[in-house]
């Protein structure tokens, strides 16, 4: 069955950098995009970008530009999202979710949640 | 990218049909009929639940629907059950590689 199995909590400072790791299992790891969405305590989903696993392409929503890094490691059907310069407001649920491929954008398989927490 | 618009929050009572509303723009909602449905129980991720505007993924019950018109989709959930309480989530492909999700809403099921 299809899994998506992230790392676990993280308490930075703020101004450091975090990488969050996303593994996959139960289907070829080439074969789909994963997103990446972060949500704040207490507040909406929000759409941060996608990794190509197959090409390693990325593309990242505006705000996080400069910020933002997706990787992969299909050796190990792996991906990684690594935010830099942590502020307060970063603090936050980062899911990792699987595209379904039919170039909707449709998140059919989520990780479980990787909490981040930035404290100054 | 702003958030689609949802209201905040809708009730119903067990056996009832609540419909919930996605309004966002000519550019994401009026565009594409690429607008999903997500359910978030409390500390849980997201489940999807709808996509391409009225499809459901396998396991989902038929009690939940969609639609939309213009800039404005709908998720309809027939036979309201406990379980259905959570919070709702619409999303839209916005063209240009851009996708957003709804401010969210919140069921209670009284």
């Amino acid at each position: 069955q299809v899994q998506l199995v992230q790392s676990g909590a993280e308490v930075k400072k703020s101004g450091a950098s975090v990488k969050v790791s996303c593994k996959a299992s139960g289907y070829t790891f080439t074969g789909y995009f994963i997103h990446w969405v972060r949500q704040a305590p207490g507040q909406g989903l929000e759409w941060m970008g996608w990794i190509n696993p197959k090409s390693g392409g990325t593309y990242y929503t505006q705000i996080f530009q400069g910020r933002l890094t997706m990787t992969r490691d299909t050796s190990i059907s792996t991906a990684y999202m690594e935010l830099s310069w942590l502020r307060s407001d970063d603090t936050a649920v980062y899911y990792c979710a699987r595209d379904t491929g039919s170039g909707d954008y449709v998140l059919d398989y989520w990780g479980q949640g990787t909490l981040v927490t930035v404290s100054s | 990218q702003s958030a689609l618009t949802q209201s905040p929050s809708a009730s119903g009572s067990p056996g009832q049909s609540i419909t919930i509303s996605c309004t966002g723009t000519s550019s994401d909602v009026g565009a594409y009929n690429f607008v999903s449905w997500y359910q978030q129980h409390p500390g849980k991720a997201p489940k999807l639940m709808i996509f391409e505007v009225n499809k459901r993924p396998s396991g989902v019950p038929d009690r939940f629907s969609g639609s939309k018109s213009g800039n404005t989709a709908f998720l309809t959930v027939s036979g309201l059950q406990a379980e259905d309480e959570a919070d709702y989530y619409c999303s839209s492909y916005a063209g240009n590689k851009n996708f957003v999700f709804g401010s969210g809403t919140k069921v209670t099921v009284l």
